[in-house]
């Protein structure tokens, strides 16, 4: 069964800090692995990753992906009240049907961080 | 742009009724999900479609049908509704091919009492 697996499940920092955090996965067909946050609502889209070892980098941000570990890391460094939210790692899983590609996504049960001031 | 639209944001059913949560986006996009959030969790897929007239299960979709009879719409219904599905409900489209990145609704809120 396809899982993704995302440590801590919490974590509290204050302001300035550095945290990272973790996705390990186990999917069939693995395609990418993508970063949400999520807020009050609707997760909104980090980052996507398909190439083992190549960083992505967003202003406070950045990931990495390990293919041989099964396992990504999301970096946020000087961390600030705003970053605090529900971080969701997801596996996207493609594979073939009704003569296509198809495209879902294994989430993990997220990180919640919280930045203190 | 609206994006990916879903009502109602948020619903009280009680035990036994029937609800359709409406989900519509205008991206031209081919795929389109419906993902479920239980507090604390993540999020779990109940049914997706690649395109219209086609739809397929996700990994729980006991208690719900779909449809998607045009590009744009994905309604997702609930028969006979339980506690159980009590939850948030997000629904969410992405362009055809592997890999690629899913927008989101902003959820809808159901609670079964």
């Amino acid at each position: 069964e396809d899982k993704v697996v995302q440590s801590p499940l919490s974590l509290v920092v204050h302001e300035g800090d550095t945290v990272t955090l973790n996705c390990s996965y186990e999917v069939t067909n693995f395609r990418s692995l993508l970063w949400y946050k999520q807020e009050k609502k609707a997760p909104t889209f980090l980052f996507m990753l398909t190439s083992s070892g190549i960083e992505k980098k967003s202003g406070r941000l950045s990931s990495i992906l390990d293919k041989k570990e099964l396992s990504s890391i999301l970096n946020i460094t000087a961390t600030q009240t705003g970053d605090s939210a529900i971080y969701l790692c997801a596996g996207a899983s493609t594979g073939l049907n009704y003569g296509g590609a198809t495209n879902k996504l294994i989430f993990g049960t997220g990180t919640l961080l919280a930045v203190q001031p | 742009n609206a994006g990916v639209t879903q009502t109602p944001k948020f619903r009280i059913l009680k035990i036994g009724q029937s609800m359709t949560l409406q989900c519509a986006q205008d991206m031209n996009h081919n795929y389109m999900y419906w993902y479920r959030q239980d507090p604390g969790m993540g999020l779990k897929l109940i049914y997706y479609s690649v395109g219209a007239g086609i739809t397929d299960k996700g990994e729980v979709p006991n208690g719900y049908n779909v449809s998607r009879s045009t590009t744009e719409d994905f309604p997702l219904r609930l028969e006979l509704a339980a506690p159980s599905q009590t939850s948030v409900y997000f629904c969410a489209s992405s362009y055809s091919g592997a890999g690629n990145t899913i927008y989101f609704g902003e959820g809808s809120w159901l609670t079964v009492v």
